[in-house]
């Protein structure tokens, strides 16, 4: 089943603009991750934000995690055209045994 | 040691056969998952290994799935019979302990 919900399902901007990205879950969770994937490929992990972190940079890449609210959001600042690809917030919930369970994600343009 | 592979890359089938993929997680990795992907949608789990044991199974794993660790190092996952909504992208990830995954390029199923 799925935990996280992303919103939008999905997003266009322009080439520098930033775009941002957000994420409920339902559970208790240990940390929740978020991950890329370029069309018909596998996906790529990005960051790791820990349940008693409340924002991490890496990047161009900034993650912040309410855990009173079960959301998370991602921003990609100054984005560019190869950030095109869908972005997926995946939960680590603490009842699970570590196997992440994965929103249905966001599907991002950005146009040159 | 380039990451996870997984093999074939695609695969067509007539509904009824059996298909068997194969995944090489990164060979430091004691935790190996197997996912299924269909269009538009996260990944969701079917079940994962540590080391050679199989922990976990998802409800999602009919009888006619079957997945396999021998030794630790590598993993098949067999489907009998197929159906065409068995149609899908299998994703293969591992990971060291609680850490985050590292996915394989993912095998694409068509049933047909």
């Amino acid at each position: 089943s799925q935990q996280g919900e992303e919103d939008p399902q999905a997003l266009s901007i322009q080439e520098g603009e930033n775009a941002t990205m957000n994420c409920s879950y339902k559970t208790s969770i240990n940390n929740l991750q978020w991950y890329r994937q370029n069309s018909g490929r596998g996906l790529v992990h990005l960051i790791l934000i820990r349940s008693n972190e409340r924002e991490k940079h890496s990047g161009r890449l900034r993650v912040t995690l309410d855990t009173s609210k079960k959301s998370s959001s991602l921003l990609i600042t100054a984005s560019r055209a190869a950030d095109t690809a869908s972005y997926f917030c995946a939960t680590d919930e603490e009842t699970s045994g570590s196997r992440l369970t994965f929103g249905e994600g966001t599907q991002l343009t950005v146009n040159p | 040691d380039t990451g996870v592979s997984q093999d074939p890359r695609h695969k067509i089938t007539k509904r009824g056969q059996n298909v068997t993929f194969r995944c090489d997680p990164i060979s430091e990795h004691n935790r190996l998952y197997w996912y299924r992907q269909t269009l538009g949608q996260g990944p969701e789990f079917l079940t994962y290994f540590q080391n050679e044991a199989q922990l976990e199974k998802s409800r999602l794993l009919s009888d006619r799935f079957s997945a396999e660790r021998p030794k630790g190092s590598f993993s098949t996952l067999e489907i009998q019979r197929t159906e065409q909504g068995d149609s899908a992208m299998y994703l293969c990830a591992s990971s060291f302990e609680f850490a985050s995954y590292t996915f394989g390029s993912g095998t694409r199923l068509t049933v047909v």
